[in-house]
Formats: C-alpha cells, sequence, structure tokens
C-alpha cells in the first residue's frame, strides 16, 4: 500500500522568506500522481500544485514549486516571498491510477509578520 | 469556490446511533470520494464513487456506506456511531474515473462528533 510521511509536524518562516515543506512516499507504482493542498481553518481543502510522475520537469504555479526526485521517492513544497496567507495545514497527497488518494499527516505552516 | 457543498456543516450524534451525511457534487463531475480526517491528522479514504457504483475502498468496516444518485450527489452512513467516529468528513468530486487523471475538488466538510 502506499504511504506518504511528511516528517515536519510545524514550520514557521518571516514574511517575503521562503519556505520548503518535505513529503517523501513510498509506492510500487510507476504511473501516479501526487499534490500539495493547503487546508486553512475554514477546512476546505484547497489544490496547490500538482505533478504527474511521468513528467521529469517540475511543476511551478507563481510562489509554489515542486522539487520532484521520482527514483528518491521525494516530493518537496517551496514557498517564495511568504505571505500572511500563506499559513494553513499543508498535505502531501499520492493519487493512484484507481483514484484513490493517500494523504500525510501535514504540516503546519506559521508565517510571522 | 469550487462548487462541492457538505451537509450538514456540523453534527453531534450518540453513540450507537446512525448518521447520513451529503455530498453534492461540482456540475459535471460523475466521481465522489468520501474521507475521515481526525484531529490533527490528514484525510483517509472511505471510498469512492463513479456512476452510481463503489470502486475503491479504504480499510473502513462496512458499517460506514454510500450512495451516488443519478445527478452524482452522495450520501455517507455511518451506522452504530462510535466515539472513534468524531472527525472531519470530507467529500471530493471529480470530472474522470478510474484511468483518468482528474483533480479532486474537496467540500468544506462536515464535523461529526459523537458523544
Amino acid at each position: 500500500a502506499q504511504t506518504v510521511t511528511q516528517s515536519q509536524p510545524e514550520m514557521s518562516v518571516q514574511e517575503a522568506e521562503t519556505v520548503t515543506l518535505s513529503c517523501t512516499y513510498d509506492t510500487s507504482e510507476s504511473d501516479y500522481y501526487l499534490f500539495w493542498y493547503k487546508q486553512p481553518p475554514s477546512r476546505q481543502m484547497i489544490l496547490v500544485i500538482r505533478q504527474e510522475a511521468y513528467k521529469q520537469q517540475n511543476a511551478t504555479e507563481n510562489r509554489f514549486s515542486v522539487n520532484f526526485q521520482k527514483a528518491a521517492k521525494s516530493f518537496s513544497l517551496k514557498i517564495s516571498d511568504s505571505q500572511l496567507g500563506d499559513a494553513a495545514m499543508y498535505f502531501c497527497a499520492y493519487r493512484s491510477m484507481n483514484n484513490d488518494m493517500r494523504f500525510g499527516a501535514g504540516t503546519r505552516l506559521t508565517v510571522k509578520p | 469556490e469550487t462548487g462541492v457543498t457538505q451537509s450538514p456543516t456540523h453534527l453531534i450524534k450518540t453513540r450507537g446511533q446512525q448518521v447520513t451525511l451529503r455530498c453534492s457534487s461540482q456540475s459535471g463531475h460523475n466521481t465522489v470520494s468520501w474521507y475521515q480526517q481526525a484531529l490533527g491528522q490528514g484525510p483517509q479514504f472511505i471510498f469512492q464513487y463513479y456512476r452510481e457504483e463503489e470502486n475503491g475502498r479504504g480499510n473502513f468496516p462496512p458499517r460506514f456506506s454510500g450512495l451516488q444518485f443519478p445527478n452524482y450527489s452522495s450520501e455517507l452512513n455511518v451506522n452504530a456511531l462510535e466515539l472513534d467516529d468524531s472527525a472531519l468528513y470530507l467529500c471530493a468530486s471529480s470530472p474522470g474515473g478510474t484511468g483518468f487523471f482528474t483533480e479532486a475538488f474537496f467540500g468544506q466538510g462536515t464535523r461529526l462528533t459523537v458523544v
């Protein structure tokens, strides 16, 4: 079974600085998808960025980018120019071809003004 | 705004009771997944429905059951509630079935408290 591990329960970053959230996963599949979701206090999971495993190029969405290392099964999220609104729980998620999604335990990100 | 709506937003039930949670999927989405998120943890996959059929299930007992209707809305039913069932229940909809790359859009969740 696929597992997703987020080893950083909490992270803190100064406003306008850069922070990297770590994620590793375990799978025997070759085709899959990886996601980072943000969950603010409103509880709704918001998609931040996604990566298809067959693509070698790292995904980028504005201030958010990933470092995808398929052989190492690592999928970290970099947030540049951090803003107060980035404060939330961040979940790394793995989605297999049957659409079964597995989440990590989450990282709570605090942004200091 | 994702368009996935869940009801109710909060619910308190007594141990042993039964509960039904509802989810309206985003327009055009035929796949609905349900997740249980205990406090301080990541969501756990319960099951998924595609075109009214269950097509995937996580490690949850049979007292967790579901339905998907012709309009692709869905219900999650939990029988014989236990204290450990207290959690945030999230519904997610997506536009494709098995084998397609589809992005899941989440609702705001139903907070269930079992006392």
